[in-house]
């Protein structure tokens, strides 16, 4: 089945500590996404990625890091500096680079909790 | 700056009703919109995606319309089930193609 994994399901952090979400892709997709989502409010973007070695900030990156190294996988590594980082992580993937012109598939989702 | 906006923020209907979800955006300048189903927990699911040239777009039981000039759009449920229980959101594709969301609708059909 062609899809979208993310992994773990559940997440569990220590203050001060970085911790890294997968998210896995076989739909043959150029674009991937990392999208945040808190209770009450809209996704919001932290990091997309249109091609291999290549990705670029959203609106909220500050204490995030991405890397894409292969087209099927776009890790996002939380780190220290974020301050408030309990919240659930959507993954998800397009055809093309431009983020809305195509429909996007989304991961089952990482839910994040600081200890 | 867009803003997208979806009221009520949750809903209650029993089963077999026909049902209206909005969505309001203030810049009409938009490239599409789109309408997602959130199960509890879980990822989304692309429901229907209108282009900013088109009125309407239909699946099944959803009927999604667009109006730009007035900065609305409806999602369209007909006879709705049990199973249709979930958050609906919608985004907009502004003219930078990013998408910008609503905080969503949580419909729960009560059997």
């Amino acid at each position: 089945d062609g899809g979208i994994t993310q992994s773990p399901k559940y997440l569990f952090r220590k203050e001060g500590q970085n911790v890294t979400l997968s998210c896995e892709q076989n739909l043959n997709h150029d674009a991937m996404y990392w999208y945040r989502q808190d209770p009450g409010q809209g996704l919001r973007l932290i990091y997309y990625s249109q091609i291999v070695n290549d990705f670029q900030k959203g609106d909220i990156a500050e204490g995030y890091s991405v890397s894409r190294e292969k087209k099927e996988s776009f890790p996002l590594t939380v780190t220290s500096a974020q301050k408030n980082p309990t919240a659930f992580y959507l993954c998800a993937s397009s055809i093309g680079g431009l983020a809305g012109a195509d429909t996007q598939y989304f991961g089952p989702g990482t839910r994040l909790t600081v200890l | 700056k867009q803003e997208v906006t979806q009221i009520p923020a949750a809903l209650s209907v029993p089963e077999g009703e026909n049902l209206v979800l909005n969505c309001s955006f203030t810049d009409s300048a938009i490239y599409n919109l789109q309408w997602f189903r959130q199960d509890p927990g879980k990822g989304l699911t692309s429901l229907l995606l209108i282009q900013s040239s088109q009125r309407e777009q239909t699946s099944g039981r959803l009927n999604a319309s667009l109006d730009k000039s007035s900065g609305r759009s409806t999602l369209y449920i007909a006879a709705s089930q049990p199973g249709d229980s979930a958050t609906y959101l919608c985004a907009v594709t502004d003219s930078n193609y990013q998408l910008i969301w609503g905080a969503g609708t949580k419909l729960i059909i009560k059997p």
